[in-house]
């Protein structure tokens, strides 16, 4: 699976978008981008995966640059339960390999 | 979407003594199941991957006599920590993939372990 580099911590004010950013470099061709979240003292939580085009859910919104060497993960209207450590992990699709955490972004959401 | 019930959420024993977690995937069923631990104010770290029918992978560095798994059906996964000792209090975490790339994996709750 391809490294990400992620800023450690972010903050962002309750009610704003709040856009995180994952760099992969590396990636291949085949690998897809997924984001887990980690709320205190809880399992982590699928959010998104995307290959190349953007993608959107009931979540949050997956950019990809064109060149698919970073991405962004945007929480449109961030609330209070937001604030969660966010991992991105590249890796193929149907691998039946674990996931691999790096070590994630700690976004605070602020009131 | 794809639940993954783990239990307990949190447990107290005393050192030397034995603990089960299970971890059950409820409306599908899983060959290949994970666990993970996680320290404080660290990120998981993948301890073995626990397959159906046969005997589970180990990461390197972990004691496979003392984190015992047992994945005794398509459902259901448990770690036993053996002669547990204050510092294997950790989070501990499990996860399985279900067939849908979609969903990706879902984890359960986790268990918080204090051995005293």
């Amino acid at each position: 699976d391809a490294k990400t580099t992620q800023p450690p911590s972010m903050d962002c004010a309750e009610g704003r978008a709040a856009n995180l950013p994952c760099n992969h470099s590396t990636i291949s061709g085949n690998e897809y981008v997924y984001w887990y979240r980690q709320i205190h003292s809880q399992g982590p939580q699928y959010i998104i995966h995307g290959l190349k085009n953007n993608e959107t859910n009931e979540m949050a919104s997956l950019i990809i640059t064109e060149d698919r060497k970073s991405s962004t993960l945007i929480l449109p209207h961030a609330t209070l339960r937001d604030t969660a450590v966010y991992y991105c992990i590249v890796r193929a699709p149907g691998s039946a390999r674990q996931l691999t955490f790096g070590s994630g972004t700690q976004l605070t959401v602020l009131p | 979407g794809a639940v993954v019930s783990q239990h307990p959420s949190w447990v107290i024993c005393k050192s030397g003594t034995s603990v089960k977690i299970e971890c059950r995937s409820l409306d599908f069923q899983a060959t290949t199941m994970f666990w993970y631990r996680q320290f404080p104010k660290q990120s998981l770290m993948l301890m073995a991957t626990s397959n159906e029918g046969s005997k589970a992978t180990y990461e390197q560095g972990v004691e496979k006599d003392k984190f015992l798994i047992n994945h005794a059906s398509l459902t259901l996964s448990t770690l036993t920590v053996t002669s547990a000792h204050p510092e294997d209090s950790s989070f501990y975490i499990c996860s399985a993939r279900e067939g849908r790339e979609r969903e990706g994996y879902t984890f359960g709750s986790g268990t918080r372990l204090t051995v005293v």
